[in-house]
């Protein structure tokens, strides 16, 4: 089956901590990869993809195929990087359609 | 700002009343998507269609209706709210893998 998950419901962190956001997913074949945001009471918006191989206000995540991993890190986590994280995947065989985890919900405290 | 709209942003019916969410999009589109997002569950699809004219269910499609006649508009219709589709719902549109959202309806079913 295909399948997105997001182990963790609420990650809180300390401002300056590294934080790291696990998605794992399944899928038969090749899947594309993406991390949405939803900030406090806005819509959600794209942060990576990983075909793309960008680092976002410095977020990163390596496709992990061995491991079938999408995990978002980054170094020095900040205040306003507190929001809902969906990991989210595509396949050739999905017709347009997005696959979502249930999210993780990333909490930086000063 | 053009884009996805989605009207109305709040919404408070009650029990068996009918209700349409309407979503617009000015970038013409051929992907249009409705989603559920509720706490524990993440992002939901409920239909999505490829065109106008063209719809298909989704993950969570019983009780809701949908059409695209136009290809701008994918009006979302509750036939008979329940307690059970109080929720966020957010339209989103693509014409690759990205997927653009709007920016939600909060509905109360009372």
């Amino acid at each position: 089956a295909q399948r997105v998950t997001q182990p963790e419901k609420l990650l809180s962190v300390f401002k300056g901590a590294p934080v790291e956001l696990k998605c794992n997913y399944s899928y038969s074949g090749s899947p594309e990869l993406f991390w949405y945001v939803q900030y406090s009471r806005q819509r959600l918006q794209l942060l990576l993809r990983h075909i793309s191989r960008e680092s976002i206000k410095g977020f990163t995540a390596d496709l992990n195929k061995g491991e079938t991993s999408f995990h978002l890190k980054k170094p020095f986590a900040q205040e306003e990087d507190s929001a809902m994280y969906y990991c989210a995947l595509t396949g050739y065989n999905q017709g347009g359609k997005l696959i979502f985890g249930q999210g993780t919900e990333l909490s930086v405290k000063p | 700002d053009a884009g996805i709209t989605q009207s109305p942003r709040y919404k408070i019916t009650e029990t068996g009343r009918q209700v349409t969410l309407m979503c617009h999009q000015t970038w013409s589109h051929s992907y249009m998507f409705w989603y559920r997002q509720d706490l524990g569950h993440g992002l939901r699809l409920i239909y999505y269609s490829a065109a106008a004219d063209i719809t298909d269910k989704g993950e969570v499609p019983d009780g809701y209706v949908v059409s695209r006649s136009k290809t701008e508009n994918f009006p979302l219709t509750l036939e008979s709210a329940t307690r059970s589709q109080t929720s966020v719902y957010f339209c989103a549109s693509s014409e690759g893998a990205i997927q653009f959202f709007g920016p939600g309806t909060r509905l109360t079913v009372l």
